[in-house]
């Protein structure tokens, strides 16, 4: 079956780094994306990574991708104040996109 | 290009009653799908409409249904609400296939609340 694991909460410093950490189970995943949700509002896709590639970098944004493991990551470089939301990770196979429960990320000035 | 739109943006109904919720696509995308997003929860797959016909379909009971019209829009109708109904409603367009590298567009989402 499909699932998507995520922490719930993280909480940085401005300027820091953020590292936002997911596992998934569906091996036949094809994209596996991050979507970031604010308050009373929809999903905003930020970035994907193909099944086949490691690491995508997006100007603050670097997604890696461990597939024997399962394991996605999504690191914000110099966070701000304005990427406090919610993250989920979501994977594309046999199901059009199973999401996580979404990481919280408290960015504190 | 214009983006994924829903209405209502809130809505309230009683227990028992009936609702519809509507969609309509980014341009270009001919593919629908439908989450439900429960408070403090990741959104949950619906179902997906493609070409006007149901094209997949998450761990929904039958009174969930929906529709997909020929300019790719669509409807998500909820029958015999349930408190537990209660919840922010997503639509996403979509290229057809198992993902693609413009993802899937979302909606703002329609807020049902059940009383």
């Amino acid at each position: 079956g499909e699932d998507v694991e995520q922490s719930l909460f993280l909480s940085v410093r401005e300027g820091d780094s953020s590292v936002i950490n997911c596992t998934y189970t569906d091996s036949s995943s094809t994209y596996l994306y991050w979507y970031k949700q604010e308050p009373g509002a929809g999903l905003q896709l930020l970035t994907y990574i193909f099944s086949n590639m490691d690491m995508k970098q997006d100007q603050r944004l670097t997604v890696l991708l461990n597939k024997k493991d399962k394991h996605l990551s999504l690191r914000i470089a110099d966070t701000q104040t304005g990427d406090s939301a919610i993250y989920f990770c979501a994977e594309v196979g046999n199901t059009p996109l199973v999401f996580g429960k979404g990481t919280r990320l408290s960015v504190i000035a | 290009e214009t983006g994924v739109t829903q209405s209502p943006t809130h809505l309230i109904k009683t227990r028992g009653q009936q609702v519809t919720l509507r969609c309509s696509s980014q341009s270009g995308h001919n593919t629908v799908s439908w989450y439900q997003q429960a408070l403090g929860q990741g959104p949950q797959f619906i179902f997906q409409y493609y070409r006007e016909e149901e094209n997949g379909r998450g761990n929904f009971p039958p009174r969930f249904s929906g529709l997909q019209f020929p300019n790719y829009s669509s409807e998500l109708n909820v029958n015999a609400l349930e408190l537990d109904d209660s919840a922010l409603y997503l639509c996403a367009s979509s290229l057809p296939g198992q993902g693609s590298s413009y993802g899937y567009t979302f909606g703002s989402g329609t807020r049902l609340t059940v009383v």
